[in-house]
């Protein structure tokens, strides 16, 4: 099955400093979601998109659906501690598609 | 409080044993869906199911089985057919009945074959 390409791979990344990872396809998305998963439990949806050019936040994230859908991107503003975990993105295409996630970005942070 | 409920957190078998995993949701959401999880890996479709009575195979369905026979419920059991089954398995559903869209995820199950 076909997977988006997703960098990052990880990040190591000093306590405050803010973090970009993205998410490319060859194919348009009418969707894209963000996930954060922290280690043993199952992900957490962190910003849903749903039109292209969109730009949405969730606190110090912020996430933008690209404007050819064929990409989307996760920023992170002064990162902390528990932003450790693994980062998915996950598209969608068309209205009955499953979704395609991503290989993930993880990130670490030092104190 | 909704959610999924996957039970149990840790699961161990022997080679050549079928297990069961299970998936549990109170969000009365209509499709479920099963992934497996492999280290620097992203999330595979094993199966999903948009009603009840209903399932579809995933990307990788080999050596898996999975049930619908209520909508809260898609247990997925793991046969002796599949040949590494050593991984994370995650289930999730979503509402409206609609393939992917706002996939809320279980906390996992952690299979080990020993």
């Amino acid at each position: 099955g076909q997977q988006l390409n997703q960098s990052p791979q990880s990040m190591f990344i000093q306590e405050g400093e803010d973090v970009s990872m993205n998410c490319t396809s060859s194919s348009i998305f009418n969707t894209w979601l963000w996930y954060k998963q922290d280690p043993g439990e199952g992900p957490v949806l962190l910003i849903a998109l749903y039109k292209a050019g969109e730009l949405t936040s969730n606190g110090r994230l912020t996430a933008q659906f690209g404007i050819t859908r064929k990409d989307s991107f996760l920023n992170i503003s002064a990162s902390i501690p528990s932003d450790v975990g693994i980062y998915f993105c996950a598209g969608q295409r068309g209205s009955q598609g499953n979704l395609i996630f991503g290989k993930g970005t993880k990130l670490s942070v030092k104190p | 409080d909704g959610g999924i409920t996957q039970s149990p957190k840790y699961l161990f078998r022997k080679e050549g044993q079928n297990v069961t995993l299970s998936c549990e949701q109170n969000l009365n959401h209509d499709a479920m869906y099963w992934y497996r999880q492999d280290p620097g890996q992203g999330l595979r479709l094993i199966y999903y199911s948009q009603i009840v009575n209903d399932f579809q195979k995933g990307d990788i369905a080999e050596g898996y089985s999975v049930s619908r026979e209520k909508k809260e419920s898609f247990p997925l059991t793991v046969t002796s057919a599949q040949k590494n089954p050593t991984a994370f398995y995650l289930c999730a559903s979503t509402p409206y009945g609609g393939r992917g869209t706002e996939a809320f995820f279980g906390q996992g199950t952690r299979l080990t074959v020993v």
